[in-house]
């Protein structure tokens, strides 16, 4: 079964702690995305790659960091200076064009 | 700036009465539209979507949208609301052909349904 797998699916931080949260493809694409959604706010663009071993920040991308060091992976780590990280962090992969976009069902971030 | 805007931030429409969603984007040539639905706790799904041609397009689960050029628009539409479309509906542009350019998503509006 090809798709977009995120794990955990609920996550807890504390204070001054950094926790990373993955996304694995398995459609060979080249293109990975990290959103954050916020209730009333839609996505927002962290970061994305558009090929290994290379990635762009995007709109907010303080407080955050990626690798992409294989086609299939696109880990997202949450910093201790990400003040405000409770969010649903939503992974995307895309194939040739936009219609070929694909979404991860989420990861919860929680502040504990 | 190219920006989507969606004025409803929350709808809420009986079972069986007609819905239409508003999408407006700002953007000097016709980009790339889409509509996505999100059931809560889920990802994305795509719902239709708009390249060039027919301004009418049709999607799945009965949805369909008109593009309309004069007023940057494209509305969502369905004729009859089933319990099961309450969701979070995202409007969304693309402004490269090549699709390498990340899709720019409005707020969304949230769809209630009521007996």
């Amino acid at each position: 079964d090809g798709g977009i797998t995120q794990s955990p699916k609920y996550l807890f931080r504390k204070e001054g702690q950094n926790v990373t949260l993955s996304c694995e493809q398995n459609l060979n694409h080249d293109a990975m995305y990290w959103y954050r959604q916020d209730p009333g706010q839609g996505l927002r663009l962290i970061y994305y790659s558009q090929i290994v071993n290379d990635f762009q920040k995007g709109d907010i991308a303080e407080g955050y960091s990626v690798s992409r060091e294989k086609k299939e992976s696109f880990p997202l780590t949450v910093t201790s200076a990400q003040k405000n990280p409770t969010a649903f962090y939503l992974c995307a992969s895309r194939g040739q064009g936009y219609e070929k976009l694909f979404f991860g069902s989420g990861t919860q971030l929680s502040v504990l | 700036a190219q920006s989507v805007t969606q004025p409803d931030i929350h709808i809420t429409v009986s079972e069986g009465a007609s819905l239409e969603l508003r999408c407006n984007y700002s953007y000097g040539a016709t980009p790339y539209l889409f509509w996505y639905v999100q059931s809560p706790g889920q990802g994305l799904q795509l719902l239709l979507k708009y390249f060039s041609g027919d301004t009418l397009v049709q999607g799945i689960k009965g949805f369909e949208a008109e593009f309309k050029r004069s007023q940057s628009s494209f509305n969502l539409r369905k004729p009859s609301v089933h319990w099961s479309d309450a969701a979070e509906y995202f409007c969304a542009v693309g402004f490269s052909k090549s699709g390498n350019t990340p899709l720019v998503f409005g707020k969304g509006t949230r769809l209630s349904v009521i007996a």
